[in-house]
């Protein structure tokens, strides 16, 4: 089976630009949450989603979104673009909104530069 | 508030040596904590959980320590190998807002096996 896929792996943007990036959970999970690290950092809770619906949401500005597709797979938008965004974005996929032994399952993440 | 920090950014071993990784966690109604592997390139991979309802859990070569009254976790690794070089991250989860769960990373410690 497929683990988590992130797309693209890697895109450079100018300030100011949007940008779309693109996850597919683990097959059978339902739920799917976004996390940005900053270089020399720990990742950053930003969305949750499940059953297509927003469950969570970090400490992060409006030119964030989200969405979640009916085959649960997953895009997180950011808009305006600033330097400081310029990070690597994780998709982590679980069976459900919950934890548990090996619950979440990351992605290799997008690694975004904007410039 | 939620925040969980790490005593030391970095650590170097000599292979064969056992490894402890340290980790802070201020939010005392976590209840559940987890340990991931980083390596470059990839995105953060579970080693090893702990419930808050435990003190100790062993796995292959990884035993986790929970420490509910000064609020501290750790990781040991026994017998290092090469392929243990990679940045830890630690997690805890804060409890449940309108059903969502989040993930709250550390900043991590870069672990370096020596020849």
């Amino acid at each position: 089976d497929a683990g988590v896929t992130q797309s693209p792996t890697h895109l450079i943007k100018t300030r100011g630009q949007h940008v779309t990036l693109r996850c597919s959970p683990i097959s059978g999970h339902k739920s799917v949450s976004w996390y940005q690290q900053v270089l020399g950092q720990g990742p950053q809770f930003i969305f949750q989603y499940y059953e297509k619906e927003e469950r969570g949401r970090g400490n992060f500005p409006d030119r964030f979104s989200a969405r979640q597709f009916p085959n649960y797979s997953s895009e997180l938008n950011v808009n305006a673009l600033l330097l400081g965004d310029s990070a690597l974005y994780l998709c982590a996929s679980s069976l459900a909104p919950g934890t548990g032994k090996n619950g979440y399952t990351f992605g290799s993440g997008t690694r975004l530069t904007v410039v | 508030g939620e925040s969980v920090g790490l005593h030391l950014p970095t650590l170097s071993v000599q292979e064969g040596d056992n490894s402890i990784i340290n980790c802070a966690y201020s939010n005392s109604a976590s209840d559940y904590f987890i340990w991931y592997k980083q390596e470059s390139g990839k995105g953060p991979q579970f080693i090893i959980d702990i419930r808050s309802n435990m003190d100790k859990r062993q796995g292959q070569r990884v035993t986790v320590l929970l420490n509910k009254t000064v609020k501290h976790l750790s990781l040991q690794i026994a017998a290092t190998q090469p392929g243990d070089s990679a940045v830890y991250f630690c997690a805890e989860t804060p409890a449940r807002i309108q059903g969502a769960q989040k993930l709250v990373f550390g900043q991590g410690t870069r672990l370096t096996i020596n020849p």
